[in-house]
């Protein structure tokens, strides 16, 4: 076990739709990572916060937005959704303060776009 | 800038056979290193790491030595049981800190 939550597991929603995906980093860390990964493009980096201020931008759409909350969980807001959207959306944290730490990674929430 | 470059899979190998899995990165300074692991349906786990040259990081049998001379970080394993089919990714995590970055993952079969 990780340490990291991530809810819901899995989502099924129709093409135009949002969603909202939930992330609670492991106990102390102050940085969240967002990750997509799809069958064809392995993982890509969306968006990082640490301390609830964004930090690094990624890949990430302009139909996405992110943030996270002072009590450090995060969430993930994906709208106009398409079916290229589906994907495996993976949440990660990491104490900030030391490169030497590394990730740790929720389960995951498989979203589906039919 | 900063990479990684992971050798393109899918790896299938035969039980008890010899894994390696190559890793090469393009970094500025000394990256921390890392492989994960992804088992089906779940969520990467961090399988071992290295902070500095020469360093080794093991782990269930599993080894990568930090090589800064030819910036790399092969993953190894002398006897590779069904157990170890997975996705490995190897990662660097940037001196600056905030940043990691990612291989493209190699998928691994071990058949009996």
């Amino acid at each position: 076990d990780s340490g990291v939550t991530q809810t819901p597991k899995h989502l099924i929603t129709a093409t135009g739709q949002r969603v909202t995906l939930r992330c609670s980093p492991r106990s102390g860390d102050l940085s969240v990572y967002w990750y997509q990964q799809s069958l064809d493009q392995g993982l890509q980096f969306l968006i990082q916060y640490y301390n609830g201020e964004e930090r690094a931008k990624g890949n990430i759409l302009e139909r996405f937005s992110a943030q996270q909350f002072p009590d450090l969980h995060s969430e993930l807001n994906l709208s106009s959704l398409e079916l290229g959207d589906s994907a495996l959306y993976f949440c990660a944290s990491s104490v900030a303060s030391s490169y030497n730490s590394p990730l740790h990674f929720g389960n995951g929430t498989r979203l589906t776009v039919t | 800038g900063n990479s990684v470059t992971q050798m393109e899979g899918p790896v299938t190998l035969s039980e008890e056979a010899f894994l390696t899995i190559n890793c090469t990165y393009t970094a500025t300074g000394y990256p921390s290193l890392f492989w994960y692991v992804q088992y089906p349906g779940e969520g990467l786990q961090l399988l071992l790491k290295a902070t500095k040259a020469d360093d080794k990081g093991s782990n269930k049998g599993f080894e990568a030595t930090y090589r800064k001379e030819t910036t790399s970080f092969h993953l190894e394993k002398g006897s590779v049981q069904v157990s170890d089919s997975a996705v490995y990714f190897c990662a660097l995590r940037h001196l600056t800190g905030n940043q990691f970055y990612f291989g493209t993952g190699t998928s691994l079969t071990v058949i009996p």
